[in-house]
């Protein structure tokens, strides 16, 4: 069974822009999970989602949103990026019967000039 | 009080020895306990999950949860310097979708 994926796996932006990130899960994983990675604050939760629904939310600002489409498939955009949201964005799935358990994908390495 | 705190290292262990990785939770009703190994560069990758008190082995390695103390810990027995990595415990709170993470420990397995 293939792992999670997410794409693009490294991104260049400028301070001001916008950046969409995109995870797809396991096959049959319903839930997707964002987290942020940076070497201050360590991973952090951003937001969870299941069956197109947010179900839970971390302590991230507006900029940060998500989205999750009928085939489980999500995304995560910044908006109007910092320089302070260069980091490692990790997705994660976990399946109904193991809700608790989650796999990550590779991330995307975002920086922010 | 951080809810999940581990010694962020680094751990140094001669090959061969039992590297033995700490973890401690403050929110009493956590249900679920992870333990995920990070190579530099890399993703964390699910190494062991334990649910309840006492150890839970596999292969070389043996997860060992007390939640009256609050208390989780990885031991790798026969550490071998491909184990050199930052290893992050993470906890799943009751009615929480979403896993608390230790800011890690390194651990260097020295040839």
């Amino acid at each position: 069974k293939a792992g999670v994926t997410q794409t693009p796996r490294y991104l260049i932006k400028t301070r001001g822009q916008q950046v969409t990130l995109s995870c797809s899960p396991i096959s049959g994983h319903r839930s997707v999970s964002w987290y942020q990675q940076t070497p201050g604050q360590g991973l952090q939760f951003l937001f969870e989602y299941f069956s197109e629904t947010q179900r839970n939310k971390g302590n991230f600002p507006g900029r940060f949103s998500g989205r999750q489409f009928s085939n489980s498939r999500s995304e995560m955009n910044v908006s109007t990026l910092e320089l302070g949201d260069s980091a490692l964005y990790l997705c994660a799935s976990s399946s109904e019967r193991e809700a608790d358990t989650q796999y990550f994908g590779p991330g995307t390495r975002l920086t922010v000039l | 009080q951080k809810e999940v705190e581990q010694n962020s290292g680094p751990l140094s262990v001669p090959e061969g020895a039992i590297a033995s990785l700490n973890c401690t939770y403050s929110d009493r009703v956590s249900q679920s306990f992870f333990w995920y190994r990070q190579y530099s560069g890399k993703s964390p990758e699910l190494i062991m999950s334990i649910y309840s008190n006492g150890d839970k082995e596999d292969g070389r390695f043996t997860a060992q949860l007390n939640k009256a103390s609050q208390y989780v810990s990885l031991l790798i027995r026969d550490s071998q310097p491909s184990d050199s990595a930052t290893y992050l415990c993470a906890v799943h709170g009751a009615g929480r979708r979403a896993l608390t993470f230790g800011s890690g420990t390194r651990l260097q397995v020295q040839p």
